[in-house]
């Protein structure tokens, strides 16, 4: 049983293009997250959502637009993709708000890969 | 705002060596204290914890200690074996920060 889910795992498009990452969690967790983890390995948290309501956008481009239709899911549609924009994209949920002791659970990941 | 820098990588030992992976961190109040862990080709998934000083985080013979007095929380195992090998992210989450914030990685390899 997958606690969290993205699809796809890997996804190669050209600039220009525009696509989109679906993300599920069936831990009936409140909060979910996206990060971005770079070729270095650095993660950094993009957007949080709590019962579908945006709680962190940590200054990302407008091209990046996430979208939770429901407490499972945080989808992450991004508009006019960037060579910049390749990266692996994760997933998180957790029972409460970080800023707590609450454990996140992470996606597999998606790999972005842009030409 | 609040930061957290580990030693840098990679880290590469010998099945049965000591590991110790250094983390420091910079926050106000008392935040809460992680390790994550990332194995090839997957997620990161919570390896140990501490969300008080003084309390010791322990898992797979793994620990850490939150050390208030020296803004610390280092990783260590008495005898790494090469599953280990991965990718280790200490991290912390502040006082109503709302969001983890991550070190850089330690990569560390563990040859036979």
């Amino acid at each position: 049983d997958t606690a969290v889910s993205q699809t796809p795992k890997y996804l190669v498009t050209q600039m220009g293009n525009d696509k989109s990452i679906k993300c599920e969690q069936n831990l009936g967790h409140d909060t979910m997250y996206w990060y971005k983890q770079d070729s270095k390995k650095f993660l950094k948290i993009m957007f949080s959502y709590n019962n579908k309501e945006l709680i962190i956008n940590e200054t990302v481009p407008n091209r990046f637009s996430p979208k939770s239709p429901d407490k499972a899911h945080l989808n992450l549609h991004i508009n006019s993709l960037e060579l910049g924009d390749s990266a692996v994209y994760f997933c998180a949920s957790s029972q409460g708000l970080a800023g707590s002791s609450y454990e996140q659970y992470f996606g597999p990941g998606t790999r972005l890969t842009v030409t | 705002g609040d930061s957290v820098t580990q030693m840098e990588g990679p880290v590469t030992l010998s099945e049965e060596a000591f590991l110790t992976i250094n983390c420091t961190y910079t926050a106000t109040g008392y935040p809460s204290l992680f390790w994550y862990v990332q194995y090839p080709g997957e997620g990161l998934q919570l390896l140990l914890k501490a969300t008080k000083a003084d309390d010791k985080g322990s898992n797979k013979g793994f620990e850490a200690t939150y050390r208030k007095e020296t803004t610390s929380f280092h990783l260590e195992k008495g005898s790494v074996q090469v599953s280990d090998s991965a990718v280790y992210f200490c991290a912390l989450s502040g006082q109503g920060a709302q969001k983890l914030v991550f070190g850089q990685g330690t990569r560390l390899t563990i040859n036979p």
